[in-house]
């Protein structure tokens, strides 16, 4: 089965840390590029940061930017964020996401969405 | 940033009858747009992606239409278990630029 499971967390005080980790399972991690993607109590959907399948590439969104760091131990099998200099406004469900692939022809497309979802980790910045 | 707006914010529609979800880009994001479903307490659910390319597994009533701006979703007879909201979403692949809409609750009439 196809899976992806978080885990790392929890209450923590403004200006604090916490690393968030995704394990997967069921396919190959290393050919897929990954995301993280928060939802605050109640609120929408924000994505938070990307990397590629290799590590090589990584981007985030402006209101993370400097503070979390996105990185991946495909021996592992496994997604990781750093969080950094927390803030009560991203007390958060943090979901780990796969970026779904095609193929045609032998050629591997990206689906341009996320296909796999893990089931969330909520982090709750506050003194 | 691309800002996707969704419309309306609530639809009430009864059982069995059809309901059409509308999701608006501030620019164009040609097709690279999908949608997902997302039930309390559960993890988002992919639905269409590419604009109108149903996932894997998602029934023939979910159908999705639309290229550059303007998008649609549209159940075709709802269930009770489609109560729940939606979201869409663009995805531009260079610089990644990935934003949501602010989500469409369908509810029971």
């Amino acid at each position: 089965e196809v899976q992806l499971v978080e885990s790392g967390g929890g209450l923590v005080q403004p200006g604090g840390s916490l690393r968030l980790s995704c394990a997967a399972s069921g396919f190959t991690f290393s050919s897929y590029e990954m995301n993280w993607v928060r939802q605050a109590p109640g609120k929408g959907l924000e994505w938070v940061s990307y990397i590629s399948s290799s590590g090589s590439t990584i981007y985030y969104a402006d209101s993370v930017k400097g503070r979390f760091t996105i990185s991946r131990d495909n021996a592992k099998n496994s997604l990781y964020l750093q969080m950094n200099s927390l803030r009560a406004e991203d007390t958060a469900v943090y979901y780990c996401a796969r970026d779904g692939r095609l193929t045609a022809a032998g050629i591997v497309y990206s689906m341009q969405a996320f296909d796999i979802w893990g089931q969330g980790t909520m982090v709750t910045v506050s003194s | 940033e691309i800002v996707m707006t969704q419309s309306p914010a609530t639809l009430s529609v009864s059982p069995g009858e059809r309901a059409t979800l509308s999701c608006r880009a501030s620019q164009s994001v040609s097709s690279n747009l999908a949608w997902y479903q997302q039930k309390p307490g559960q993890a988002p659910r992919l639905l269409i992606y590419g604009a109108s390319t149903r996932a894997t597994g998602i029934p023939a009533r979910f159908s999705g239409s639309g290229s550059g701006t303007e998008f649609t979703l549209t159940i075709s007879s709802l269930q009770s278990e489609d109560f729940a909201v939606y979201y869409c979403q663009q995805y531009n692949n260079w610089p990644p630029s990935i934003t949501f809409g602010q989500g469409t609750r369908l509810e029971i009439k």
